[in-house]
């Protein structure tokens, strides 16, 4: 089962923050936080991970609040077509596994 | 550079037919490799995956097999389909050696009539 908890669905006004959260209070110390974002009919995108520290990258950021037990999805300036299923999944260093849950659908609204 | 194959991008089979498919990758060796069925507007299932040749670990006990025949190439197999194994199947990637990040392919769409 997946050890993460996310809404089913979000909208944001293009050219505003979308900020998308995630649930994982059963998280270990070793396990790191993946985003995944699938657009449809294509296969799921990484966009970015994390341990416990905050993360940026050219695509988005990555919140963790200090106890590890949620974290948050931060897409800058939402465009059209950033419209897609945001998944967030938990995996331990050194497992083979990446369980994903059903994610949050993601509407980016002109 | 890493790149993931799938083939065919789109398959309708009748049910009791058999099936399979292919994933193909290209980057390091020894990769780690796995199956997941997304059914109509529902999340990723994992099937299966593969941490070298011949080693294959099952995670949904169903009608549907995987092998490893080369270090970067994985198969899908059915002897017999079902209706309810259309879905859209997509193959991933974790290149060992450059950080534990999954990559996906971009997926065969599978009806089963």
């Amino acid at each position: 089962d997946a050890k993460t908890t996310q809404p089913t669905s979000m909208d944001c006004a293009e050219g505003r923050a979308a900020n998308l959260p995630c649930n994982h209070s059963t998280i270990s110390g070793n396990e790191y936080v993946y985003w995944y974002r699938q657009i449809h009919s294509q296969g799921p995108q990484y966009i970015i991970h994390g341990l416990k520290n905050n993360e940026t990258n050219e695509m988005a950021s990555l919140i963790i609040t200090e106890d590890r037990k949620s974290s948050t999805l931060i897409l800058p300036h939402a465009t059209l077509r950033d419209t897609a299923v945001y998944y967030c999944i938990v995996r331990a260093t050194g497992t083979y596994k990446y369980i994903f849950g059903t994610g949050t659908r993601l509407k980016v609204l002109a | 550079s890493q790149t993931i194959h799938q083939w065919p991008a789109t398959l309708v089979q009748p049910v009791g037919s058999p099936l399979s498919l292919e994933c193909t990758v290209e980057g390091t060796s020894n990769p780690n490799l796995y199956w997941y069925r997304q059914a109509a507007g529902r999340g990723l299932q994992l099937l299966f995956y593969s941490v070298g040749i011949g080693q294959i670990s099952s995670e949904v006990p169903q009608n549907l097999s995987a092998s490893r025949p080369q270090d970067r190439q994985f198969i899908l197999s059915s002897k017999k389909l079902l209706l309810s194994d259309s879905g859209f199947y997509l193959c991933a990637c974790v290149w060992t050696g450059i950080g534990d990040t999954q990559y996906f392919g971009p997926g065969t769409r599978l009806t089963v009539l």
